[in-house]
């Protein structure tokens, strides 16, 4: 059965610090890893990882795979209150058909 | 504003009732998802629509009943729930050959009393 595990589960910074959020996974065919920022509902999609050891960058979010060790970090600097939500990380099988399986959430709030 | 629709937005329903849950994407996607998010667990998939066929039932009660006319529209039909049915429902569409990212509905807040 894939497992995804996040953590920490629940995280309180204040404006300007950094966070590091972590994502361990087992999965039978790995894909790709991916992560999502969810506000109040649906989430949106950040990155996409398949490869180790290549960063992903956006503004101020970036991401890194490491499919030896099989964990990918999520990392914000300069955080803002805007930031503040619920990160997910969701790993997808190579199959037929795409299958995501999601961990629980790292819950982000950044106080001013 | 994405391109994946949901309705109703939120709904209370009791046990007995019988209520449809629909989905409806404008985005030129071929694959459809339901997943259900419950408070304080990992968001659960539970149907997969590839080209209107189901391709995945992740060992879902049959008090719920999914439905793909098209490719563009995606049911969840309800009876009978249960209170720990009580949940958000997401929707999500993707490309099924270039399969990465799935872009997700705004959900359905269901509240079975």
């Amino acid at each position: 059965e894939d497992k995804v595990v996040q953590s920490p589960l629940s995280l309180v910074v204040h404006e300007g610090d950094t966070v590091t959020l972590n994502c361990s996974y087992e999965v039978t065919n790995f894909r790709s890893l991916l992560w999502y920022k969810q506000e109040k509902k649906a989430p949106t999609f950040l990155f996409m990882l398949t490869s180790s050891g290549i960063e992903k960058k956006s503004g101020r979010l970036s991401s890194i795979l490491d499919k030896k060790e099989l964990f990918s970090i999520l990392n914000i600097t300069a955080t803002q209150t805007g930031d503040s939500a619920v990160y997910l990380c969701a790993v997808e099988r190579e199959t037929s058909g795409s299958r995501l399986t999601f961990g629980e959430g790292t819950q982000l709030t950044v106080n001013p | 504003e994405t391109g994946v629709t949901q309705t109703p937005r939120h709904l209370v329903m009791g046990m007995t009732n019988k209520k449809s849950l629909k989905c409806e994407q404008h985005l030129g996607h071929n694959a459809m998802y339901w997943y259900k998010q419950s408070a304080k667990k990992p968001l659960e998939l539970m149907f997969v629509y590839n080209f209107k066929e189901q391709t995945e039932n992740n060992s879902v009660p049959s008090r719920f009943s999914p439905e793909c006319p098209n490719s563009s529209h995606l049911f969840l039909h309800l009876h009978t729930l249960q209170p720990e049915d009580s949940a958000l429902y997401l929707c999500a569409s993707s490309l099924p050959t270039v399969m990465e990212t799935q872009y997700f509905g705004p959900g359905t807040r269901l509240l079975v009393l």
